[in-house]
């Protein structure tokens, strides 16, 4: 079966510091691949998404993610946190039906704190 | 654009009362998903829905809980006779297709039973 697995619940960095949140999969076929951050009492905001084609990804806000294939990962980076990104960030996997359309499969999240 | 519009925001309702969340897609997007997101968890999807049809429900509780996106209006995630254990917030997303791209989703419905 289709899961995510985000294994740091919780992940504390300093101001400026870099960051990586790690992210594998598991799926059959190629996957279609998200990261999404939701603040605190907001719904969820696409920050970036892999279909196909080069295996990094630019993102908003100064996020990227690399899809390595040979490690079913997925993993977000950012070369200098700033205290705005404290927030809880979740990866997806689309999950192709038969009738051609996508579920989205989330894995538990990993809550940021930044330090000033 | 408004995005994807919740309401009510927060929402408590007494044990054995009903809840009604209400969701209303972006203009222009015809596809409805409901999540749930319980405390120290991810995302749980519960349905999906295009108008006046139930594509997926796969993750909908087989009792108390419904779900509807008539033609016209909102779609609607009801709870019957709502319990403890159903407090959690409710997200909904849209997507203009077969949401390949991935989804817009909304602010959340907080749900607490008292």
């Amino acid at each position: 079966a289709q899961s995510v697995t985000q294994p740091d619940i919780h992940i504390t960095v300093s101001e400026g510091a870099s960051l990586e949140l790690r992210c594998n999969y598991s799926y059959g076929a190629t996957p279609y691949l998200f990261w999404y951050v939701q603040s605190p009492g907001q719904g969820l905001q696409l920050l970036l998404k892999y279909f196909s084609g080069d295996t990094l990804v630019q993102g908003i806000k100064g996020f990227e993610a690399e899809f390595k294939r040979s490690q079913s990962s997925f993993n977000l980076r950012k070369p200098s946190v700033h205290w705005s990104d404290a927030a809880e960030y979740f990866c997806a996997v689309g999950d192709k039906r038969t009738s051609g359309t996508y579920k989205y499969i989330f894995g538990t999240g990993t809550r940021l704190k930044v330090l000033a | 654009n408004a995005g994807v519009m919740q309401n009510p925001r927060h929402l408590v309702r007494r044990r054995g009362q009903e809840a009604r969340l209400r969701c209303s897609p972006m203009k222009g997007h015809s596809h409805v998903y409901w999540y749930r997101q319980l405390p120290e968890e991810g995302l749980k999807f519960m349905v999906y829905l295009q108008k006046e049809n139930i594509i997926d429900e796969s993750g909908m509780p087989k009792e108390r809980f419904s779900a509807e996106f008539p033609k016209e209006g909102p779609s609607i995630l009801r709870i019957q006779q709502v319990v403890r254990g159903d407090s959690a917030a409710y997200f909904c997303a849209s997507s203009p297709a077969k949401g390949a791209e991935g989804y817009t989703f909304g602010s959340g419905t907080r749900l607490t039973v008292v």
